[in-house]
């Protein structure tokens, strides 16, 4: 158990609608990072949160948004879901100070099917 | 552009062989390179990380290779187990790993008994 929890597990939904990922990190963690694994594009690094500001973005589409929150859980928000989207999702945290050892600890992730 | 290319796609190895996964990067800026391992079900687990100021890393049957001068680090498995079927990824990163990681597309191992 790598501490990290992500919810929904498992979501089902249609081409156009709107959905939350839920991602609490390790208990002392500050950075949250937001990866989309496809089985043709492998891990793909979306965006970065450390201390509720953004960090680092990258292949973030224009229609998903993330946010840390104060109590650091983060959301990543999917609208206009395309059939393109249907992904696993992960989440992971680190302690993400610059004296840090770099790992990250991921959660199970979230599996979005889009019909 | 992918920054980080891992290669074999796959791999089948008799148990008690020697695998080996192998990566190589473009941004020299990159200076923490850690292996990945998945687990069907579940999230990527660090396995072993290196940092360039050292051309080799073993932990137990683990051992990563690194050549900066060719950009390149690889991954062996000595005594390949049933048990180390998983998908691997290698990564890289800057800021010495408190950046996120760019990761390769991974491989697929298989150690057949």
């Amino acid at each position: 158990d790598s501490g990290v929890t992500q919810t929904p597990k498992h979501l089902i939904t249609a081409t156009g609608q709107r959905v939350t990922l839920r991602c609490s990190p390790r208990s002392g963690d500050l950075s949250v990072y937001w990866y989309q694994q496809s089985l043709d594009q492998g891990l793909q690094f979306l965006i970065q949160y450390y201390n509720g500001e953004e960090r680092a973005k990258g292949n973030i589409l224009e229609r998903f948004s993330a946010q840390q929150f104060p109590d650091l859980h983060s959301e990543l928000n999917l609208s206009s879901l395309e059939l393109g989207d249907s992904a696993l999702y992960f989440c992971a945290s680190s302690v993400g100070t610059s004296g840090a050892t770099g790992e990250l600890f991921f959660g199970e992730g979230s599996r979005l099917t889009v019909l | 552009q992918q920054q980080v290319k891992q290669s074999p796609q796959s791999l089948i190895v008799q148990k008690g062989g020697i695998s080996i996964i192998n990566c190589a990067y473009e941004n020299t800026a990159f200076d923490y390179f850690p292996w990945y391992q998945q687990f069907p079900g579940k999230g990527p687990a660090l396995l072993i990380a290196i940092r360039p100021d050292v051309s080799e890393k073993k932990e137990g049957r683990f051992t990563i290779s690194f050549n900066k001068s060719a950009k390149q680090f690889s991954l062996h498995i000595m005594d390949s187990q049933p048990g180390d079927s998983a998908t691997y990824f290698c990564a890289a990163s800057t800021g010495g790993g408190a950046d996120g990681l760019t990761f390769g597309k991974g491989t697929h191992l298989i150690i057949q008994p």
